[in-house]
């Protein structure tokens, strides 16, 4: 029962790299949705889909990429590393809002260090 | 627009109860969320109210008035693990916004 899965969970970049922070659900959700926590501060969201094809920017999209080209995953892309992106990066996942029980599945967290 | 607003900071002693608050705009709501989140791990699902009035689950029980987009968060017999963040969320279009949360300090 995996439920949703981040990976990595740790990684350190340097400033101008870049990299893809996985995510992947096997409960067939529709909605899936990245976030970002910084110290002390509540999960901004950067991106988000409906479904395979479909995404939209969240409130902190600059400097993000993402693709949905299934319905299980739904990678979040770093084109080019700065230090103000580090954070700890959660991914989530629900069902369809008007069916589901209001719930966002959580990964662990991908812990990113941007030098 | 979309805008939330909770206290930053509860400090409550173990034993006691504790109430969060939670107002909210938003729109197309579904209904309020409430989760938890302990330091270094990932946000836990504690309720949701798609209805007006309480709902109870255990020590926890959550409230929501949907004339007055306001919503509670009551945790009752407070234990030491119930130090952490709380954020109420709420369900409405395909932004869930969490906003910055309530930090709660349980004392022994």
């Amino acid at each position: 029962n995996a439920g949703v899965t981040q990976t990595p969970k740790f990684q350190v970049l340097k400033t101008g790299q870049s990299m893809t922070l996985q995510c992947a659900q096997d409960m067939n959700h529709e909605y899936m949705s990245w976030y970002r926590q910084d110290p002390g501060m509540g999960l901004r969201l950067i991106h988000y889909s409906v479904g395979a094809g479909i995404t939209d920017q969240g409130e902190v999209p600059n400097g993000y990429n993402v693709s949905r080209s299934t319905t299980e995953d739904f990678p979040l892309r770093l084109l080019s590393a700065a230090p103000s992106q580090t954070s700890v990066y959660f991914c989530a996942s629900s069902p369809p809002r008007s069916l589901g029980s209001g719930e966002l599945f959580f990964g662990e967290g991908s812990r990113l260090t941007v030098l | 627009g979309q805008s939330l607003e909770q206290p930053s900071e509860v400090t409550a002693v173990e034993g006691a109860i504790v109430q969060i608050n939670c107002t909210y705009q938003t729109s197309g709501f579904y209904g309020l969320s409430w989760y938890q989140q302990h330091d270094g791990g990932a946000p836990t699902f504690l309720s949701y109210n798609a209805l007006d009035g309480l709902e109870e689950t255990g020590r926890f029980s959550s409230f929501l008035s949907r004339s007055d987009s306001y919503g509670y968060l009551l945790l009752q017999e407070l234990q030491m693990k119930d130090s952490a963040s709380y954020f109420c969320v709420p369900t409405g279009g395909f932004k869930t916004i969490f906003g910055a949360g309530t930090r709660l300090f349980v004392k022994a």
